[in-house]
């Protein structure tokens, strides 16, 4: 159990409709990472955030958004959906003194997303 | 922007056996971490090794051991004694600002 915990597990929903995928992170971790894994492919990342404030951002469409409360949880918002959105989410977290250039990151179970 | 390469989709090793999966990355920035993580069928994401750029004493943990050749960027992993609980997803990240990962290398283990 690495401490991050996902909601939910599983969520199938319809093209066009929008989802709201749920993190915690590691108790005293600041940042949190969300990754996005397609069938088959590697981890993409989409979106960093640190305390509250976004820090980095990649691979992340208009359609998504992400935020991260006061209690350092966070939410990826996911709406418009396509066909090409199913994935599993992953989102991580990292401690501060791992905040630099340093320290692994602690991933969640994941999110499977299917959009039929 | 930095990029990771794993150029071996699929790999295969005998139980016992020692098997190396390969890792090349690009990267201009000079301070950095690299690792390893596992993503067995369960799908949940399992830290294995990692390498600090600046230390040229390569990373071991029991098993799996690193080849980090700095000057060629390349960061290979190495397991021995090879078990059937290793059969998994491998993939290579790199750590500058932000975690970048490989495609993955698919490792079979055969009894």
């Amino acid at each position: 159990d690495s401490g991050v915990t996902q909601t939910p597990k599983h969520l199938i929903t319809a093209t066009g409709q929008r989802v709201t995928l749920r993190c915690s992170p590691r108790s005293g971790d600041l940042s949190v990472y969300w990754y996005q894994q397609s069938l088959d492919q590697g981890l993409q990342f989409l979106i960093q955030y640190y305390n509250g404030e976004e820090r980095a951002k990649g691979n992340i469409l208009e359609r998504f958004s992400a935020q991260q409360f006061p209690d350092l949880h966070s939410e990826l918002n996911l709406s418009s959906l396509e066909l090409g959105d199913s994935a599993l989410y992953f989102c991580a977290s990292s401690t501060p003194l791992a905040d630099t250039n340093t320290g692994e990151l602690f991933f969640g179970e994941g999110s499977r997303l299917t959009v039929l | 922007a930095q990029t990771v390469t794993q150029s071996q989709p699929e790999m295969s090793v005998q139980e016992a056996e020692t098997v190396t999966l390969s890792c090349t990355y690009d990267t201009s920035e000079s301070d950095y971490y690299l690792f390893w993580y596992k993503q067995p069928p369960s799908r949940q994401m399992i830290l294995v090794i990692r390498q600090e750029a600046y230390k040229q004493q390569n990373a071991t943990e029991n098993r799996f051991s690193v080849n980090f050749q700095k000057a060629a960027k390349s960061f290979s992993l190495k397991i021995s004694d090879s078990q059937l609980g290793d059969a998994a997803m491998y993939f290579c990240a790199y750590k500058g600002g932000k975690l970048i990962f490989g495609q993955g290398t698919e490792l079979s283990v055969k009894p």
